[in-house]
């Protein structure tokens, strides 16, 4: 069964400095999405991404954080200069339309120094 | 703005049970509601999509049903096993006429099926 993937399963990496999360949806899947959920948290929606472009993001998303496509397959959150608070789970989802099942991959744990 | 609460925050039962878990929402404009379980450090598994059209989904011994108007879901898991221990989640969907992407969570029910 097709899934979503995610690399790396876990990162560490020291305050102010840039991290790239990535991400293989599932192939014919046409929305990408990003959460993340803080430990003993909630879920909380960070962006999704259509047509080659942001179709929605939270406020949590502002200038630090951006997304990409650079190619057919891939789909990667930057985070430019990471924060304490950065540190969290973050879940890469796709879905083939818009109103249709979101699927998840199984995180990335950033953690931050 | 959406806000989505699950009761209880923790549900123990000895295998075999049928239980009821609760997922409610403030703005009953949704486009569709998913159910996910979540296990310990790990991703999160779709369960059950049900659309704002639909009063119910089924999927072995899940049953899902959703009553819009009072801004409620339950999720039904019938003949528990250990197998099922996870956190359980509701996210909703809500409607836009522009779209929106966003799924908005609740916190979760853990729940302890007990052999």
């Amino acid at each position: 069964e097709p899934e979503v993937t995610q690399t790396p399963s876990h990162q560490v990496t020291q305050m102010g400095q840039e991290v790239i999360l990535r991400c293989v949806p599932i192939s014919n899947h046409l929305y990408f999405y990003w959460y993340r959920q803080i430990l003993g948290q909630k879920v909380e929606f960070l962006v999704s991404f259509y047509n080659n472009e942001i179709s929605e993001k939270s406020e949590i998303f502002d200038d630090q954080f951006s997304v990409e496509r650079p190619d057919g397959s891939n789909f990667t959150l930057k985070i430019r200069s990471t924060k304490l608070e950065d540190s969290a789970m973050y879940f890469c989802a796709s879905s083939s339309g818009l109103g249709d099942t979101q699927y998840f991959g199984p995180g990335t744990r950033l953690t931050v120094l | 703005k959406q806000e989505v609460t699950q009761i209880p925050a923790a549900l123990s039962v000895p295998e075999g049970e049928n239980l009821v878990l609760n997922c409610s929402f403030t703005d009953s404009a949704i486009y569709n509601l998913q159910w996910f379980r979540q296990d310990p450090g790990k991703g999160l598994t779709s369960l059950l999509l049900i659309q704002s059209s639909q009063r119910e989904q089924t999927s072995g011994r899940l049953n899902a049903s959703l009553d819009k108007s009072s801004g409620r879901s339950t999720l039904y898991i019938a003949a528990s096993q250990p197998g099922d221990s996870a956190t359980y989640l509701c996210a909703v969907r809500r409607h836009s006429g522009a779209g929106s992407y966003q799924l908005t969570f609740g916190k979760g029910t853990k729940l302890s099926v007990i052999p």
